[in-house]
């Protein structure tokens, strides 16, 4: 069965530094995919970005990184020079690749407090 | 503009009372999904449908219908509600790494209370 691990319940991170939201996973599947979510206090879910297993390099979007390695099953989120807008909820989530069964499952979520 | 819509926002029913979530979207994208979102369990998807007529469970499918009759429409169906459904529903569009869509659009949100 496949499995998310967030192992950080809450962050305290200065505005302008980077932040690292950890993502461990755990699938007997041979391709799968990895998204990282965004849930403001506002309370919507925003898509950040997606790794696939397969892909060479990680992914990255604009101040988004995935930094992505496969052997330790870590797919974790880098967020370059926080912004205050970066504080929300963070889900990471894993799906097997298509053409098979297609069930998106999520970690419980890491809080981000940026710092003023 | 890509857009996906939930209707309604907010609802309170009574145990037994039949209702439908409705989700619309306008990427014609085929994967569509449903999560619920509960304190302390994050989000659990529910039912998603991979294409018209095509639809399969997610984790928590118990106690939930949903069909696909046309690629922009997706509702999600409680035909006898139960207290233990009381929570924020979100509808999803597109999936990542799934056919020509590389992104995921969430609607509002439904929060739903069951009495």
């Amino acid at each position: 069965a496949q499995k998310i691990t967030q192992t950080q319940p809450g962050m305290f991170v200065q505005e302008k530094e980077a932040v690292t939201l950890d993502c461990t996973y755990d699938t007997s599947d041979p391709s799968y995919g990895l998204f990282w979510y965004k849930q403001p206090s506002s309370g919507e879910m925003i898509f950040l970005i997606y790794q696939g297993s397969y892909d060479q390099q990680n992914a990255t979007e604009g101040r988004y990184s995935l930094n992505f390695q496969k052997a330790r099953k870590s797919a974790n989120l880098v967020i370059s020079a926080s912004q205050l807008g970066d504080s929300a909820m963070y889900f990471c989530a894993m799906s097997p690749l298509p053409n098979r069964d297609d069930k998106i499952i999520f970690g419980k979520g890491t809080r981000l407090h940026i710092l003023p | 503009e890509a857009q996906v819509t939930q209707n309604p926002r907010y609802l309170i029913t009574v145990t037994g009372k039949k209702l439908t979530v409705t989700c619309s979207q306008n990427m014609n994208h085929e994967y569509m999904s449903w999560y619920r979102q509960d304190p302390g369990l994050g989000l659990r998807q529910i039912y998603y449908s991979m294409n018209v007529e095509v639809t399969d469970k997610g984790d928590v499918p118990e106690g939930y219908k949903v069909s696909r009759k046309e690629k922009r429409n997706f509702p999600l169906i409680l035909e006898s509600p139960s207290p233990n459904q009381t929570s924020l529903y979100f509808c999803a569009s597109g999936r990542p790494g799934r056919g020509s869509s590389d992104t995921q659009y969430f609607g509002p949100g439904t929060r739903l209370t069951v009495l």
